[in-house]
């Protein structure tokens, strides 16, 4: 059972470029996140989708773009990487919006 | 939005000692957990508590929902018990806008 799966796990990218980050769970989760983790900032929520179908903004949206492909696959795309995207990416899924998260390893993402 | 503070920010323990860590959070709150984030970064679920007391072999953790705190238990430290342990919750009728402390970076020395 190997839970939320994300890929890339590292990625460099220089400024302007675009990338998707992938995200994938086993477990017949509805709901599923991304976050970011900044030094000293806990981890933050992007966007989230409570089921498949629907996607909603989170905390700090902006510069960012997702798709729910199906039930089990939750994508993240930077559009147009700026510097400021710099961080530590974690995907989670959870049965319902209430309920226990689990999270993926997280992708290191660097923009310069 | 619901704000989560814990405490303390840093903590260093000699290893075999016990320790607890304090989640606070400004509203009512449907659920809460606890992580610990390895020093490789990986996050590993610890305690899905909304309310009441677990435990997990060295570790336990009590929520008091109605006064708004929740607090983990280490005891007999390892130096594996390094990392960085969050409490994070959504607030009450905040649907899956979980919201996490900055945490509290623990440092077990042998």
């Amino acid at each position: 059972n190997a839970g939320v799966t994300q890929t890339p796990k590292f990625q460099v990218l220089k400024t302007g470029q675009s990338m998707t980050l992938q995200c994938a769970q086993d477990m017949n989760h509805n709901s599923m996140y991304w976050y970011r983790q900044d030094p000293g900032m806990g981890l933050r929520l992007i966007y989230y989708s409570a089921s498949e179908g629907t996607t909603d903004k989170g905390e700090v949206p902006n510069g960012y773009n997702v798709s729910r492909l199906n039930k089990r696959e939750f994508s993240l795309r930077l559009e147009s990487a700026a510097p400021s995207q710099t961080s530590v990416y974690f995907c989670a899924s959870s049965v319902g919006g209430l309920t226990e998260a689990f999270f993926g390893q997280g992708t290191r993402l660097t923009v310069v | 939005g619901i704000q989560v503070e814990q405490s303390p920010p840093d903590l260093i323990l000699q290893e075999g000692a016990n320790s607890t860590l304090r989640c606070n959070f400004s509203d009512s709150v449907n659920n809460l957990q606890w992580f610990h984030q390895n020093p490789w970064g990986q996050l590993i679920n610890l305690f899905y508590i909304p309310s009441g007391t677990k435990q997990n072999g060295r570790l336990s953790a009590t929520t008091v929902a109605t006064e708004r705190y929740s607090l983990l238990y280490i005891s007999s430290s390892q130096t594996t018990d390094s990392g960085v342990y969050f409490c994070a919750a959504p607030p009450a009728g905040g649907y899956q806008k979980v919201t996490f402390g900055i945490g509290t970076k623990l440092q077990v020395i042998p």
